[in-house]
C-alpha cells in the first residue's frame, strides 16, 4: 500500500483565498484524522471521520475551515477565506479501528500551508 | 485539562550513545500510549507503543517505560545512529473518548557523528 497521500505538498497562497487540502487514506481503513502542526501548538486534531462520518470537529478552529469526505478513499479540508495564522503543517492521518483495540494511526507527509 | 508535555523540548547525543527521552502526562486514566517519530519533511511514524497495564515494551533498540505512579512515560533508543535524528512525540489515549492522541509538543533528538 502506498500508504496516506496527501496533496499538494506545498501551498502558498494570499490571505483571503481559498484553499483546498486533500487526503487519500490506506485502503480499508475506516477513521481519517485532519491534524494541524505549528511549533507553538504541536499537533491538533481538527476533525476525525469514521467511515465517511465527521464524528468530532470541535477542534475546527473557525468556520472558515470545512472538512468533507465524500467517499472511503477521498477526504478534503478547505479554508476560506485563508489568513496568515492559518500557516502550519496539515497532516492526515488513518487507522483500521479504534484506537482502544490498538490500532495504530498512519500519518500522510503533511501539507505546508504558507498565507501570505 | 488534559496536557502531554515533554521535559526536553531538544536532546543532542553521540552517535553510539543511549538516548533517554523523557514525556510527562497529567491524565490518570489515560490507557494507551505511543511514541512517534518525525524526520523533517515527512509525516509522524509509529515507533512503539504501551498499554497501562504494563511497565515495559522493547523493540528493536528502543524500549518505552511507563510509571503511573508518577505520570511518566520515557523513550530509550539504544546506540543511537545519525539516521534516530528527529522530532520524537509521545502521545496518550483517554478514556472513553478512545479515538483521539493527544499529542506533546515533541523533543528534538540530534545525533553527533
Amino acid at each position: 500500500d502506498a500508504g496516506v497521500i496527501q496533496s499538494p505538498r506545498h501551498e502558498v497562497t494570499e490571505m483571503g483565498q481559498e484553499v483546498t487540502l486533500r487526503c487519500k487514506p490506506i485502503s480499508g481503513h475506516d477513521y481519517l484524522f485532519w491534524y494541524r502542526q505549528t511549533m507553538m501548538r504541536g499537533l491538533e486534531l481538527l476533525i476525525y471521520f469514521n467511515n465517511n462520518v465527521p464524528i468530532d470537529d470541535s477542534g475546527m478552529p473557525e468556520d472558515r475551515f470545512s472538512a468533507k469526505m465524500p467517499n472511503a478513499s477521498f477526504s478534503t479540508l478547505k479554508i476560506q477565506p485563508s489568513e496568515p495564522r492559518d500557516s502550519a503543517v496539515y497532516f492526515c492521518a488513518s487507522s483500521l479501528r479504534r484506537f482502544s483495540t490498538n490500532e495504530k494511526l498512519f500519518f500522510g507527509s503533511g501539507t505546508q500551508l504558507s498565507v501570505l | 485539562g488534559e496536557s502531554v508535555g515533554l521535559h526536553l523540548p531538544t536532546l543532542s547525543v553521540q552517535e553510539g550513545d543511549n538516548s533517554i527521552i523523557n514525556c510527562a502526562y497529567s491524565n490518570s486514566a489515560s490507557d494507551y500510549f505511543i511514541w512517534y517519530k518525525q524526520e523533517s519533511g515527512k509525516g509522524p511514524q509509529f515507533i512503539i507503543d504501551i498499554r497501562s497495564n504494563m511497565d515495559k515494551r522493547q523493540g528493536q533498540r528502543v524500549t518505552v517505560l511507563l510509571n503511573k505512579t508518577v505520570k511518566h512515560l520515557s523513550l530509550q533508543i539504544a546506540a543511537t545512529q545519525p539516521g534516530d535524528s528527529a522530532v520524537y512525540f509521545c502521545a496518550e489515549i483517554i478514556p472513553p473518548t478512545g479515538n483521539q492522541f493527544y499529542f506533546g509538543t515533541g523533543t528534538s533528538l540530534t545525533v553527533i557523528p
